[in-house]
């Protein structure tokens, strides 16, 4: 059983398009994370969802808005797409926040032409 | 800060051979530290946690030791495997909402 799973795994899209990108945990967690890892795999927090609460908000364009509709889910629309929004996005859930791991999603790789 | 750790340098060592990968932390207050592994193509998978008030914590093949003295943490890896082959990530949590991921380092194993 997939524990976080994220679609789609690939994404190339134009520039200014509007896309979303899908992750599902089954593990039961409490806390979600967005992060996106760049070419040179820098991997940073981009936000963090606690019982479908909003906790972190790193400094992210207001085009990539977060949706979770419930614990289990947790969404990622990008308006207006650039090319500099091309990297990794890697979703990951935690027991909750504190001294806790994270368990990390597949990845999405998305390019943007 | 945000830069945890080093700026992707690379490690290679034989197979079989111990492997250390070290990682440099800048917030004194961090309280809990993380090391992932990622393998190519995939997401970061956690190795071993270790919390503050602890410099030493044993797993199966490898070993965190925190150094809160000079805010530095490693992972060393006992015989290690081309299976270990990948990017290694250490991260700090402070006060339990954000985890700072280091910049990561490259490990090769040859055969």
């Amino acid at each position: 059983d997939t524990a976080v799973s994220q679609t789609p795994k690939y994404l190339v899209t134009q520039m200014g398009n509007d896309k979303s990108i899908k992750c599902e945990q089954n593990l039961g967690h409490d806390t979600m994370y967005w992060y996106k890892q760049d070419s040179k795999k820098f991997l940073k927090i981009m936000f963090s969802y606690n019982n479908k609460e909003l906790i972190i908000n790193e400094t992210v364009p207001n085009r990539f808005s977060p949706k979770s509709p419930d614990k289990a889910h947790l969404n990622l629309h990008i308006n207006s797409l650039e090319l500099g929004d091309s990297a990794v996005y890697f979703c990951a859930s935690s027991q909750g926040t504190g001294f806790y791991e994270q368990y990390f999603g597949p990845g999405t790789r998305l390019t943007v032409t | 800060g945000e830069n945890v750790g080093l700026h992707l340098p690379t490690l290679s060592v034989q197979e079989g051979d111990n492997s250390i990968i070290n990682c440099a932390y800048s917030n004194s207050a961090s309280d809990y530290f993380i090391w992932y592994k990622q393998e190519s193509g995939k997401g970061p998978q956690f190795i071993i946690d270790i919390r503050s008030n602890m410099d030493k914590r044993q797993g199966q093949r490898v070993t965190v030791l925190l150094n809160k003295t000079v805010k530095h943490l490693s992972l060393q890896i006992a015989a290690t495997q081309p299976g270990d082959s990948a990017v290694y990530f250490c991260a700090e949590n402070t006060g339990g909402f954000k985890t700072i991921f280091g910049a990561g380092t490259r490990l090769f194993v040859k055969a």
